[in-house]
């Protein structure tokens, strides 16, 4: 099993741009979520989702929009990029309610 | 809403020392419990975990956390610290009265001298 993947490793892109980072997982869970890492702060929610076609919103979800087509990707979607959105993201994905969590590699995104 | 606290942003200890690392949470109910570590560069690897049952939990890498309700407490300890310990460590608790949505805390930098 490859895990939980993410593609690209690293994005450099200018204010206004969009743009759409990859999340895929390979081991069936159901759950898959979207954190932002900044400096001091931890790792915050964007986005989660419970299962194909459900979504919801986490801590810190403007400027973010996500769907959930298939149970292996999750995808998050960045209309319009901010210097704001500069961090770092990971993908998590996990099975049932008490199953531990798997995060990807991470996207190191900068917005100029 | 839940919270989480580690009120040490950076800790030196010299290897073969003894670590302590401090989380502090807020939550309603019994809380599922984490730590994670993350080294430079790197995604999350989970150390431990608590659901419920024992307080005292024992992870990977010689590490162990004991929950200790009275005080929302969840500390992570190693009784002998090795170089390759050093790394930034988080402490997370779940939402829903889940493993899910975690929240974490904003981290503890761990330095190992030789």
């Amino acid at each position: 099993n490859a895990g939980v993947t993410q593609t690209p490793k690293f994005q450099v892109l200018k204010t206004g741009q969009s743009m759409t980072l990859q999340c895929a997982q390979d081991m069936n869970h159901e759950y898959m979520s979207w954190y932002r890492q900044d400096p001091g702060m931890g790792l915050r929610l964007i986005h989660y989702s419970v299962g194909a076609g459900i979504t919801d919103q986490g801590e810190v979800p403007n400027g973010y929009n996500v769907s959930r087509s298939t149970t292996e990707d999750f995808p998050l979607r960045l209309l319009s990029a901010a210097p704001s959105q500069t961090s770092v993201y990971f993908c998590a994905s996990s099975y049932g309610t008490a199953g531990e969590q798997y995060f990807g590699p991470g996207t190191r995104l900068t917005v100029t | 809403a839940q919270s989480v606290t580690q009120p040490d942003i950076h800790i030196t200890v010299s290897e073969g020392a003894s670590l302590e690392l401090r989380c502090n949470y807020s939550y309603g109910a019994t809380p599922y419990l984490f730590w994670y570590v993350q080294s430079p560069g790197q995604g999350l690897q989970l150390l431990l975990k608590y659901f419920s049952g024992d307080t005292l939990v024992q992870g990977i890498k010689g590490f162990e956390a004991e929950f200790k309700r009275s005080q929302s407490s969840f500390n992570l300890r190693k009784p002998s610290v090795h170089w390759s310990d050093a790394a930034e460590y988080f402490c997370a608790v779940g939402g829903g009265g889940s493993a899910r949505q975690l929240t974490f805390g904003s981290g503890t930098q761990l330095t190992v001298l030789p």
